[in-house]
């Protein structure tokens, strides 16, 4: 079956460094999504992207989809207290229904 | 503008005890209802997806069932929890032809 892969699996920046996790899938994507999960909450939608090699961006927050539609990256500039949490990404699992495989995540913590 | 709610926050209940889970979306109609859960620690796991009213689609085996009496009411059940039962229920919705979607707060469940 499909599998949505990210990595790393857990990241320690120092407040004001740069994160960026990856994610890739075994299948292509008709689109992919990022959500955000702080600790102990539930799993807040972040962004869409469906465009081959597309890059939103959302303050300090850099989303890109890869050209092939298989992977996609977030990059965080200049991290602060408030990104602390785990990053999902996730992909459409059949065609035709609107269920989401989700990623492994990517659990951030940030060091004051 | 839509809002989701579940209930308990929190529940500990004893191997062997039923359960039921309640979760309704408020400000749009026949939406798409699902149950994940996740372990501590770790990614979200498709339980149940539903696209209509008694419509329930079963993602993977287990001790656990759900139903849709209404359009925006999802209930998860179970006739005898398990040890293994334990762990952050999430209910979620989106709308029919999107793929975002939007998570309650959740349930912890612990079983003991």
């Amino acid at each position: 079956g499909q599998q949505v892969m990210q990595i790393p699996q857990y990241q320690h920046v120092q407040e004001g460094e740069d994160f960026t996790t990856y994610c890739n899938s075994s299948t292509t994507l008709s689109n992919i999504q990022w959500y955000k999960q702080r600790p102990g909450g539930h799993p807040v939608f972040l962004i869409q992207l469906v465009k081959s090699g597309e890059v939103k961006k959302q303050k300090r927050l850099t989303f890109q989809f890869g050209e092939a539609k298989k992977n996609s990256s977030l990059h965080i500039t200049a991290t602060q207290t408030t990104d602390v949490g785990t990053y999902f990404c996730a992909g459409p699992s059949n065609f035709g229904n609107e269920k989401l495989t989700f990623g492994t995540g990517t659990r951030l913590t940030i060091i004051p | 503008s839509q809002t989701i709610h579940q209930w308990p926050a929190t529940l500990v209940q004893p191997v062997g005890s039923p359960l039921s889970l309640e979760c309704t979306v408020e400000g749009t109609s026949n939406p798409n209802l699902y149950w994940y859960r996740q372990a501590a620690g770790r990614g979200l796991q498709l339980l149940f997806y539903s696209v209509g009213i008694g419509q329930i689609s079963s993602e993977v085996p287990q001790n656990l069932s759900a139903s849709r009496p209404q359009d925006r009411q999802f209930i998860l059940s179970s006739k005898k929890l398990l040890l293994s039962d334990s762990g952050f229920y999430l209910c979620a919705w989106s709308l029919q032809g999107f793929y975002e979607q939007y998570f309650g707060p959740g349930t912890r469940l612990t079983v003991t």
